[in-house]
């Protein structure tokens, strides 16, 4: 596609519960992180994938939190036991290959997934 | 970890310059960046500045770096009412892994 989706662009979802959060890149770009952004804070960096691999999970704030990237294109970010301090906006960016080579390459952001966990 | 911080409003009249002002703690960075984000958009990339770099012009925007003080600022020259959005600044060290401000909310009032 022309930019990053994300899917669905709103979920709800009851404390406790399982939710996965879907991410497709840009066409080609081979590197892809996730962040979340919750009310009048900028967004938290979570994870970055190159290709198929997580090269930084570093941001994960804890176990509950996983992403995959199987094919190394779209990403979906799990969330287990869902509680009520993950409410936020999960923003998926993707870049051609990550270099730091900022003239070459930049991210992309997606418009977010607002998750509320009630 | 590393701590970007930015003041959260800026109101500004139409034609006036803005100058949104950040602050960073990680004196390894190598990239600081401005973002812009409007409602129901995604981050947008506005412009960027290596370390090694004072100044940064492009069109309407000037970037200055104070690294000895690790403060950035981002101008924008005759400001107009699609400005209105709130502006991060950004650092990251590797080009991967981005730390973001609050955020700046600038209002551009007709």
């Amino acid at each position: 596609g022309a930019g990053v989706s994300q899917t669905p662009s709103n979920k709800v979802t009851e404390k406790g519960k399982y939710v996965e959060l879907r991410c497709d890149p840009i066409s080609g770009h081979t590197a892809l992180y996730w962040y979340r952004q919750s009310l009048g804070q900028g967004p938290e960096f979570l994870i970055y994938f190159q290709g198929t691999g997580a090269a930084d999970d570093s941001g994960l704030p804890n176990d509950r939190f996983f992403a995959v990237r199987p094919e190394g294109s779209v990403s979906t970010l799990k969330i287990q036991r869902t509680e009520r301090g993950d409410s936020a906006v999960y923003l998926c960016a993707s870049s051609l290959d990550g270099t730091i080579l900022i003239g070459s390459d930049t991210q992309y952001f997606g418009p977010g997934t607002r998750l509320t966990v009630l | 970890g590393e701590d970007v911080e930015q003041s959260l409003f800026l109101s500004v009249r139409e034609g006036d310059s803005s100058v949104i002002n950040c602050t960073y703690t990680d004196s390894s960075s190598t990239y600081l960046y401005w973002y812009k984000q409007e409602p129901g958009a995604g981050l947008q990339l506005l412009t960027y500045i290596f370390s090694n770099m004072d100044m940064k012009q492009d069109q309407r925007l000037t970037v200055l770096l104070n690294k000895k003080d690790k403060h950035l600022s981002l101008r924008i020259a005759d400001t107009q009412t699609g400005d209105s959005a709130i502006y991060f600044c950004a650092e990251s060290m590797s080009g991967n892994q981005f730390y973001f401000g609050t955020g700046t909310s600038l209002t551009v009032i007709p």
